[in-house]
């Protein structure tokens, strides 16, 4: 079965407002990362938050982390057009090191 | 640009041909990975090596066989494939197999059988 699971599958908003996605998972986990995905090309590693971390920034984006309902989500602030992509959470198991990923995020951004 | 480099970006096969999916890394990490991604379904982990040696098969079918030479180098043979077998087909690397370890992807290989 499907370890993370991003809510919205699509999002679609205007340049400068922010988007949100959510992730849910089943099981335990060491830590969880966000990816994005330009069309057709290779994932790039956005942010990793550990199982015992509650919130993480990195420039525009904000992570946060409820082990207790098994959910993260991703919050980009002030969204640009080049924000336009795929956005994967992956988790890591607490007894294992293999990337579970969830199907995906698609967000546009439109200028 | 990841560091990770695949060749080639697209290809196409009929179902009988024999070809070869090439991934390189130089960013000294000890673990390289290959991942297939097909539209609607998410990201699945095929094959993990970590120090040249198989540590996982994550129960992909014999038409397709990896062979890692050397840490830097992944390569995916494929034979006698499926139209099933079309996808995106992505390289990654990590330091090595650890739980906090990111990957750093290649930028596929668009492959269409036909």
């Amino acid at each position: 079965s499907q370890q993370g699971e991003e809510d919205p599958q699509a999002l679609s908003i205007q340049e400068g407002e922010n988007a949100t996605m959510n992730c849910s998972y089943k099981t335990s986990i060491n830590n969880l990362q966000w990816y994005r995905q330009n069309s057709g090309r290779g994932l790039v590693h956005l942010i990793l938050i550990r199982s015992n971390e509650r919130e993480k920034h990195s420039g525009r984006l904000r992570v946060t982390l409820d082990t207790s309902k098994k959910s993260s989500s991703l919050l980009i602030t002030a969204s640009r057009a080049a924000d336009t992509a795929s956005y994967f959470c992956a988790t890591v198991k607490a007894a294992g090191n293999k990337l579970t990923f969830g199907g995906g995020t698609r967000v546009l951004v439109k200028p | 640009e990841t560091g990770v480099t695949q060749t080639p970006r697209h290809l196409v096969m009929g179902m009988t041909n024999k070809k070869s999916l090439k991934c390189e890394q130089h960013l000294g990490h000890n673990a390289m990975y290959w991942y297939k991604q097909s539209a609607k379904k998410p990201l699945e982990l095929m094959f993990v090596y970590n120090f040249k040696e198989q540590t996982e098969n994550n129960s992909v079918p014999s038409r397709f066989s990896p062979e890692c030479p050397n840490s830097s180098h992944l390569f995916l043979h494929l034979h006698t494939l499926q139209p099933e077998d079309s996808a995106l087909y992505l390289c990654a690397s990590s330091q090595n197999t650890g739980t906090e370890n990111e990957a750093f992807f290649g930028q596929g290989t668009r492959l269409t059988v036909v």
